[in-house]
């Protein structure tokens, strides 16, 4: 059964900071790994998908790595900006197999807040 | 903004009450799951529909059931509502059932018990 835990729980920084979010995984024969954002009371975005053959994906100012055998993957921020806070959360399929698409396991998430 | 629409956004129930919660994927888009967020919490899996067919269900009693209609528009039906099922719940749609494709969330139904 796939657990997927995230570290921190909660995050404060001032804005322009760097910052790394955790994301660890029990299952590593995953298909990929997907990191979400979701604003309060709102649903959810897809920020990044990282294949199982690839080792990292870029969009902007993000950047997420996974790392299969040590069951982890990272979101990086750069430059923080108030308008990043929100819920980062990261979903590992419930499974290796074709049938696991759509079944995703969520970490609790990582609250983050950019202050100006 | 994705093109997944829920309904409706704010639900105030009793417990024992059933309830009815809608989703219209977007066009075209035949698979859709469906997941239940407690308060602080990650979304929780609790079914997908799959060309009108259940397709996989997580770990949720069968008061919770579902049906995908042809339009590919789907329902999430609750019956005898108990406190615990609070919660906002969400549905995913996806155009084709590639394991590496995207999921596209609606914005949720904000469901009470009281």
């Amino acid at each position: 059964k796939q657990e997927v835990t995230q570290i921190p729980a909660a995050l404060s920084v001032p804005e322009g900071e760097n910052l790394v979010l955790n994301c660890s995984f029990t299952d590593s024969a995953i298909y990929n790994l997907q990191w979400f954002r979701q604003d309060p009371g709102k649903g959810l975005t897809s920020l990044l998908l990282i294949q199982s053959s690839q080792r990292e994906q870029t969009s902007g100012r993000l950047n997420a790595s996974l790392d299969k055998s040590s069951g982890r993957s990272t979101l990086y921020i750069a430059a923080s900006q108030p308008g990043d806070s929100a819920t980062y959360l990261c979903a590992a399929p419930q499974g290796a197999g074709g049938t696991s698409y759509g079944k995703l396991t969520f970490g609790q998430g990582t609250i983050l807040t950019v202050h100006p | 903004e994705t093109g997944v629409t829920q309904s409706p956004t704010h639900l105030i129930k009793t417990r024992g009450q059933q309830v009815t919660l809608r989703c219209s994927s977007q066009s075209g888009h035949n698979t859709v799951s469906w997941y239940q967020q407690a308060l602080g919490q990650g979304p929780q899996f609790i079914f997908q529909y799959y060309r009108e067919e259940e397709n996989g269900r997580g770990n949720f009693p069968p008061r919770f059931s579902g049906l995908q209609f042809p339009n590919y528009s789907s329902e999430l039906n609750v019956n005898a509502l108990e406190l615990d099922d609070s919660a906002l719940y969400l549905c995913a749609s996806s155009l084709n059932r590639n394991i590496n494709e995207k999921l596209f969330f609606g914005s949720g139904t904000q469901l009470s018990v009281l």
